[in-house]
């Protein structure tokens, strides 16, 4: 079983739907990231969070330390926002990244 | 002011030969990191660099992986006696530090025949 794990794997979507990605981990962390990664293959940081909550834009994502699970949700969803969106723990102590295999959204217009 | 970036972006070599890629972080941006991304594979971590500590190199693949990085300035990384499983897409990150934002620079391709 890996250590960060993500749901779905893959999802398509209509425009204007909202959207909920889901990643659960088993090790502990200091802070746990999400990323977007391009058709292109460009890599862009969305959130870091360690606690609570954080919204920009149409993103939003949680995080709950104690059932170790963060979700990032899109509202309004465009085709725009077709990439993959990866989830990524700061192992606590060791200072290591661990990577979630990547939900791949597809939203059609 | 400009993002992070990676040279060269391609990088078609001889196995057994060796390579050296190059990271230029966004300037005052203390943590540095390598990753990895195979074809059609997740990230996978390689190294940080933050500040002037000596980094944790446990992530490298294996000893023919090196990583150094001068202060707070450029860094490499020194693949010797490339292998085919070594081709891959090699990201470089950089933060202010490790818990702020990550920048990811555009990758170098590494092709190994």
């Amino acid at each position: 079983k890996n250590e960060v794990e993500q749901s779905p794997q893959n999802l398509t979507a209509q425009e204007g739907e909202f959207i909920t990605i889901n990643c659960s981990y088993s090790v502990g962390i200091s802070a746990l990231h999400w990323l977007q990664q391009h058709p292109g293959g460009g890599i862009v940081s969305l959130f870091m969070l360690s606690s609570g909550k954080k919204k920009h834009g149409r993103l939003i994502a949680t995080i709950n330390i104690q059932e170790k699970h963060s979700s990032l949700h899109i509202t309004a969803s465009h085709p725009r926002d077709s990439a993959v969106y990866i989830c990524a723990v700061l192992t606590s102590g060791t200072y290591k990244y661990i990577f979630g295999t990547g939900t791949r959204l597809k939203v059609l217009a | 002011g400009a993002g992070v970036s990676q040279s060269p972006s391609n990088k078609v070599t001889e196995k057994g030969k060796d390579v050296e890629l190059r990271c230029d972080p966004i300037s005052g941006h203390t943590a540095l990191y390598w990753y990895r991304q195979r074809l059609g594979q997740g990230l996978e971590f390689l190294i940080y660099f933050q500040g002037n500590s000596a980094p944790d190199k446990s992530g490298l693949p294996s000893d023919r992986f090196s990583a150094e990085r001068t202060g707070e300035s450029v860094s490499t990384l020194t693949i010797q006696r490339t292998q085919q499983e070594d081709s891959a897409v090699y990201l470089c990150a950089s933060s202010r530090g490790i818990y702020n934002e990550q920048f990811f620079g555009p990758g170098t391709r590494l092709t190994v025949l």
